[in-house]
């Protein structure tokens, strides 16, 4: 099967730097993405890694590493609105799921 | 550009009844995906339309089935509502390529007493 493992919480204080983990068990995928939600909200796009390496977008950086089977999202200069779910997934080849998503890590960040 | 919309915003159903649930992509994208979305189970993949045939399906039931209209518009239905039917579905829009990012709607909350 293909799995997707992340911490469930992770504490921060703002102005910090945080990194979420993702690692994962597939057979093969052709990108690692991240998502951002809120209560209440719908996820929201935040970076996509097709490549290993890091992609940095703003504060927000992700990093894949298949030989590894890992990758983490990095968010620095944490802000309060930081506070919220954040989900990797990975878009799988030779499979009919569209995308599989980790199980979610909640951040929540401390003044 | 608008975003993806997704109605109603809230439902309750009893259990045995059936529900139907609508989508507008984002305008141009002829891809729509659905998933649901539970405490326990986290986010899961439904199935995925694109120029109205159904290209991909997760693991469910054939309780759940959509389709998709010549305008990329897309409902999904469920029959025999049972309890643990109850959570948020919500609809992704994106364009042809399997990488293409998704787009999310709001969702739609389902409630099933």
């Amino acid at each position: 099967g293909q799995s997707l493992e992340q911490p469930s919480e992770v504490t921060a204080v703002e102005g910090a730097i945080v990194q979420i983990n993702c690692t994962y068990q597939t057979s093969g995928f052709y990108g690692l993405s991240w998502y951002q939600q809120h209560d209440g909200g719908a996820p929201t796009f935040l970076s996509y890694n097709a490549l290993d390496g890091l992609e940095e977008t703003g504060r927000f950086s992700s990093f894949l590493s298949r030989s590894d089977s890992y990758g983490y999202l990095l968010l620095q200069e944490l802000q309060m609105k930081d506070s919220a779910s954040y989900f990797c997934a990975v878009s799988p080849r030779d499979s009919s799921y569209k995308l599989i998503f980790g199980s979610g890590t909640r951040l929540l960040v401390r003044p | 550009k608008a975003g993806v919309t997704q109605t109603p915003r809230y439902l309750i159903k009893t259990r045995g009844q059936q529900v139907t649930l609508s989508c507008s992509p984002i305008s141009g994208h002829r891809s729509v995906s659905w998933y649901q979305q539970t405490p326990g189970q986290g986010l899961q993949f439904l199935f995925e339309y694109f120029s109205e045939t159904q290209r991909n399906k997760g693991n469910f039931p054939g309780r759940f089935s959509g389709r998709q209209f010549s305008n990329s518009r897309s409902e999904m239905n469920v029959s025999t509502l049972e309890l643990g039917d109850s959570a948020l579905y919500l609809c992704a829009s994106s364009g042809k390529l399997s990488t293409d990012t998704q787009y999310f709607g709001p969702g739609t909350r389902l409630t099933v007493l």
